[in-house]
């Protein structure tokens, strides 16, 4: 079945260091791929997405783009902000389903110290 | 524009007990999915609704059921809550149809504690 790999976490980080989180797929066909950020006590936000191969999702200073010779969508960001510190998720819709169901990652948190 | 809302906040119930939460979606929209979210793991997803029908399931057990109305809220039902049941539901509506992104948008969930 349709699977997502997040790098172990957590990562912490000082203000303005760059950051890379990795994130791995497995999925037939097609997917389209996401990343969500979820800030304490709330739901998950929309960060950025990609729905074909090459394609670069960017929101906010993050960018991620989709690999599908290495089946990875790796998120990064040039300089983080302690406003960044989240947990962020990895997700898949996989091609070709009438309802668009997600799979996720296990979520990594991000911590940005001043 | 109304996002997605949710109720309840929170609540906390016995082991064994039946529990029902509430999903509102966003306006123009006309699917609604649910997601279960245990402490530290990703969403994990539940059902979704399309059109007042169940379109598409998880992998959960018939003791979890919803139901889609008229104007696109639902409602998810847990019945003989178990202590793994603990955890965020999250709620997401979505646009489907010919030509639509799917893109769903989630609530702020409701924490659910069993006891």
């Amino acid at each position: 079945g349709d699977s997502v790999t997040q790098m172990e976490g957590p990562v912490t980080l000082s203000e303005e260091a760059f950051l890379t989180i990795n994130c791995t797929y497995t999925a037939t066909g097609y997917p389209s791929l996401f990343w969500y950020v979820q800030y304490p006590g709330e739901g998950l936000q929309l960060l950025l997405k990609a729905t074909k191969a090459d394609d670069k999702g960017s929101n906010k200073g993050f960018e991620a783009t989709y690999r599908k010779e290495t089946t990875s969508f790796h998120l990064e960001k040039g300089s983080v902000q302690v406003s960044d510190s989240a947990v962020y998720f990895c997700a898949l819709r996989a091609g070709g389903t009438s309802y668009g169901k997600l799979t996720f990652g296990q979520g990594t948190i991000l911590t940005v110290h001043p | 524009e109304t996002g997605v809302t949710q109720s309840p906040t929170h609540l906390i119930k016995t082991r064994g007990q039946q529990v029902t939460l509430r999903c509102s979606s966003q306006s123009g929209h006309n699917t609604v999915s649910w997601y279960q979210q245990a402490l530290g793991q990703g969403p994990q997803f539940i059902f979704q609704y399309y059109r007042e029908e169940e379109n598409g399931r998880g992998n959960f057990p018939p003791r979890f059921s919803g139901l889609q109305f008229p104007n696109y809220s639902s409602e998810l039902n847990v019945n003989a809550l178990e202590l793994d049941d603990s955890a965020l539901y999250l709620c997401a509506s979505s646009q489907a149809g010919a030509g639509k992104s799917y893109e769903q948008y989630f609530g702020p969930g409701t924490r659910l504690t069993v006891t």
